[in-house]
């Protein structure tokens, strides 16, 4: 099946140790989207991948950088995580608006 | 810029039931998307509905419906025969049809189903 799979599922890591995680689709879909969700809260978007072309939310800090090296796959990388970035972390993609999007299982990342 | 607004933080049903979801939005678009999206407790974001603003006919999938209203810019989900599966987060959205167009999320409410 068609699908936006997230790795790891959880990710624990320490106080300032850059960690990664990441996301691929077998849809062929065109814009993947990375959203930090905190518990109870309206995921947020942190920025989105358009092709190639990166989109910056104005609020999202420089801690939280992404990479895109082909259609399938997109990274999230924070350099210097603190106690604040524990959250869930959900990758989505899109490929035509009236259907939304397609969310990830995501990675719930704690920071010890 | 929209916004998504659902002003109940918390609902709770008995199964078997009908619970309506309120949300409304703001737009200067005429033309737009609207979704509902569940979130269960196991985190992942799924589907529910969506609903394309320039249709007038409400969205309906199996026990879940719309109630959309354009002019009020209102977006209620109903959902009939409540089953305890459908215990989760509600999140109401908003998309324009830009093609780098972002999704919008209301805060989210949360619904109870009631053995």
């Amino acid at each position: 099946d068609a699908m936006v799979i997230q790795n790891p599922r959880y990710q624990v890591t320490q106080f300032g140790k850059p960690v990664t995680l990441s996301c691929s689709q077998t849809l062929n879909h065109n814009v993947m989207y990375w959203y930090q969700q905190k518990s109870s809260q309206a995921p947020k978007l942190l920025f989105h991948y358009y092709d190639k072309d990166f989109n910056n939310e104005a609020d999202t800090p420089d801690n939280f950088q992404s990479r895109r090296p082909n259609t399938s796959f997109c990274f999230l990388d924070i350099r210097s995580p603190g106690l604040g970035d524990a959250a869930m972390y959900l990758c989505a993609t899109s490929g035509h608006g009236s259907y939304g999007y397609t969310f990830g299982s995501g990675t719930r990342l704690t920071v010890v | 810029a929209q916004t998504v607004t659902q002003s109940q933080p918390e609902m709770s049903v008995q199964e078997a039931e009908t619970v309506t979801l309120s949300c409304t939005y703001d737009t200067s678009e005429n033309n737009y998307y609207l979704f509902w999206y569940k979130q269960p407790p196991s985190r992942q974001m799924i589907l529910v509905i969506r609903q394309e603003a320039y249709k007038q006919q409400n969205a309906t999938e199996n026990r879940f419906s719309v109630n959309f209203q354009k002019a009020a810019k209102s977006f209620s989900l109903k959902i009939s025969d409540s089953q305890l599966g459908d215990t989760a987060m509600y999140f109401c959205a908003f998309r324009d049809t830009g093609a780098n167009s972002k999704l919008t999320f209301g805060k989210g409410i949360t619904l109870s189903v009631r053995p």
